[in-house]
């Protein structure tokens, strides 16, 4: 399996553009999530998906965000309009098992955002 | 805040050496795992130790959980070059997988 796929890698844009991320997770897997890494906050959890349903969305930061998972083989997050304080590494990750306490979750390498 | 406390926030060490890194975290935990992040990658999974457990060992790495003192160590013996990364503990609270702030680990040869 070629594990968890994002796209794209690097994405610059001017404040005021809508970006959209894509994440592609393993087969089977059934659980989905989305992560925002920085410097000032580390690893935060945005939203995860279990089969194609977002469960928990807390940690989205403001209506300009939004993800969706159409189908058990692609997710997307949109960030609309971006501004430069959206700047960070966005991590797509996927698992197999429900209990977080026990699961591995198997990331992707990241989509690098630029917000200029 | 749940999330853990990595202690030191870096460390240089040889090739050779032993590193050590520090996890603290601050309600009770069912299991801890640890992560390693490659410059410019993603996480991976290292390994799980739960919380009736004391310690853990997976190859050259070594684990210790001190539930009594919130706190967890990863132990990583020979150190590599390839052992270069960011080192992360996570713990779940409220259904989510809460990530401490990382140990920075160079390894010069």
């Amino acid at each position: 399996d070629a594990g968890v796929i994002q796209s794209p890698r690097h994405e610059v844009t001017e404040m005021g553009q809508e970006v959209t991320l894509r994440c592609k997770p393993i087969s089977g897997h059934d659980y989905l999530f989305w992560y925002r890494q920085t410097m000032m906050r580390g690893l935060e959890l945005l939203i995860y998906f279990n089969n194609n349903v977002p469960i928990d969305d807390s940690g989205m930061p403001e209506d300009r965000f939004s993800a969706k998972m159409p189908n058990a083989s692609f997710s997307t997050l949109k960030i609309q309009p971006s501004e430069p304080r959206d700047s960070a590494v966005y991590f797509c990750a996927s698992s197999l098992l429900a209990d977080l306490n026990t699961d591995t979750q198997y990331f992707g390498p990241g989509t690098r955002l630029t917000v200029l | 805040s749940q999330q853990g406390e990595e202690d030191p926030q870096a460390l240089s060490i040889q090739e050779g050496e032993n590193a050590t890194m520090n996890c603290s975290y601050k309600t009770s935990i069912n299991n801890l795992q640890w992560y390693r992040q490659n410059s410019g990658r993603g996480l991976v999974h290292l390994i799980l130790i739960r919380s009736n457990e004391r310690e853990k060992h997976s190859g050259r790495l070594r684990v210790t959980l001190d539930t009594s003192k919130k706190s967890s160590s990863l132990l990583i013996t020979a150190s590599r070059a390839a052992d270069t990364a960011s080192y992360f503990c996570a713990t779940v609270h409220t259904d989510k997988l809460i990530f401490g702030t990382g140990t920075r680990l160079q390894v010069f040869p």
